[in-house]
């Protein structure tokens, strides 16, 4: 199994730029989420997702969509990038619903280290 | 104030030391994750629990709900123990708020030879 992966794993935009980070994974996981990781905070959740069809907003969502078609895969799309939004993203997925015993362990993606100028 | 605060923000240990990262939390919870961020960004999970203690290897986790803290033990550490260590928490119900977590800024732990 390969886990969760991320692709790209640098990007430098320029302001006003769209691009899409990709994250799949291939454990079966229901839940699915995009953190961004800025110095001096924690990791802040931008969305996420508990199955197929089914998105919503984490704690920073603004300038950022996600959509899940599949189980596998659950794509970040940047609108139109500010420099606000240098950070590294990672992506993380696990079990849905937990199980009784909560031992539901996030999995994370290696990263995604964005640049926008 | 965050809701996650850990301490200490940085710690520096001789190999062999016991090594001790506090996290408190001021909302309910009803989980507690502890992550270890490796000097390359790769971020694993450790421990996830909801109430007393769990052990893996020469790591051990605690968690007291009355007193909203969890502490993460290292017995015997070894430089390769040096990571980022994050603590997350899942507020509320798990079945009403879904897998928000909220995480503490990390404790940067270096253990020399």
């Amino acid at each position: 199994n390969a886990g969760v992966t991320q692709t790209p794993k640098f990007q430098v935009l320029k302001t006003g730029q769209s691009m899409t980070l990709q994250c799949a994974q291939d454990m079966n996981h229901e839940y699915m989420s995009w953190y961004r990781q800025d110095p001096g905070m924690g990791l802040r959740l931008i969305h996420y997702s508990v199955g197929a069809g089914i998105t919503d907003q984490g704690e920073v969502p603004n300038g950022y969509n996600v959509s899940r078609s599949t189980t596998e895969d659950f794509p970040l799309r940047l609108l139109s990038a500010a420099p606000s939004q240098t950070s590294v993203y990672f992506c993380a997925s696990s079990n849905w619903p937990p199980t009784s015993s909560y031992n539901s362990p996030l999995h994370f993606g290696n990263g995604t280290r964005l640049t926008v100028t | 104030k965050n809701e996650v605060e850990q301490s200490p923000q940085n710690l520096t240990a001789q190999e062999g030391e016991f090594i001790t990262i506090n996290c408190s939390y001021s909302v309910g919870i009803s989980a507690l994750h502890w992550l270890q961020q490796h000097p390359g960004g790769g971020i694993v999970s450790l421990f996830m629990l909801s109430s007393g203690k769990k052990k893996h290897g020469r790591l051990i986790a605690t968690i007291n709900i009355q007193e909203k803290h969890s502490s993460l033990h290292i017995t015997a550490s070894h430089p390769r123990d040096s990571a980022v260590y994050i603590c997350a928490a899942k507020k509320g119900e798990w079945e009403t708020s879904g897998s928000r977590l909220t995480f503490g800024e990390g404790t940067q732990l270096t253990v020399n030879p």
